[in-house]
């Protein structure tokens, strides 16, 4: 089975600092990692995404994660948060091994505050 | 281009009613989703379908039915309706499991 951890609900930011939203997860195979933001009363949202190649992933509006295979992590990062960037922030996994079952498993999302 | 589109946006069922949330996408994509969002617990699958006439279930998938008999509709329909089925309801579409998936603005569901 996958899963997917995001262990803060909230992080807090200083307008210009740069950012961290924490993400690990757990495969039995390779896994398809990706990285969704959402907006009050809007849909989600897609920012980037991990499938195979360069470890380092960048993305929508300046946003970067990076994969580690040994640590199993995709954390989302930015060199320096905007307020607009204050949002609910959600990580996915996928099991390569599913053989195109199961869709995608979230985690229960980190709100990012940005403070000006 | 309208992407993934669902109705209603609000719904307020009593317990024991049933309903159709219609989703619709017009990119044709082969890979649609329902997910159900509670507070704290981030998206939830409940069904999913690879392409029209293949649906499968979730992690959620009791008290809700799906079908898939085109490539563009994946209806959700929930046979009656219990309060623990108050929720946010997306649906979502890729090309593929390793491509962006486009969500559509959701339907808040209260029910009473």
């Amino acid at each position: 089975a996958q899963s997917v951890a995001q262990p803060e609900d909230q992080v807090n930011v200083a307008e210009g600092n740069p950012l961290t939203v924490k993400c690990t997860y757990s495969v039995s195979g390779n896994p398809y990692l990706f990285w969704y933001v959402q907006y009050p009363n809007r849909g989600l949202q897609f920012l980037l995404k991990y499938i195979t190649g360069d470890n380092l992933v960048k993305g929508s509006y300046g946003f970067e994660a990076e994969f580690n295979k040994s640590q199993t992590s995709f954390h989302l990062k930015k060199p320096s948060a905007l307020v607009s960037d204050s949002a609910l922030y959600f990580c996915a996994v996928r099991d390569t091994t599913g053989g195109g079952a199961d869709g995608l498993t979230f985690g229960k999302g980190t709100h990012l505050i940005i403070q000006p | 281009n309208a992407g993934v589109t669902q109705t209603p946006k609000f719904q307020v069922l009593k317990t024991g009613q049933s309903m159709t949330l219609q989703c619709a996408q017009d990119m044709n994509h082969e890979y649609m989703s329902w997910y159900r969002q509670d507070p704290g617990m981030g998206l939830r699958l409940i069904h999913y379908s690879v392409g029209a006439g293949i649906t499968d279930q979730g992690e959620v998938p009791n008290g809700y039915n799906v079908s898939r008999s085109t490539t563009e509709d994946f209806p959700l329909r929930l046979l009656s309706a219990a309060p623990s089925q108050t929720s946010v309801y997306f649906c979502a579409s890729s090309s593929d499991w390793n491509t962006e998936a486009f969500f559509g603005q959701g339907t808040r569901l209260t029910v009473v």
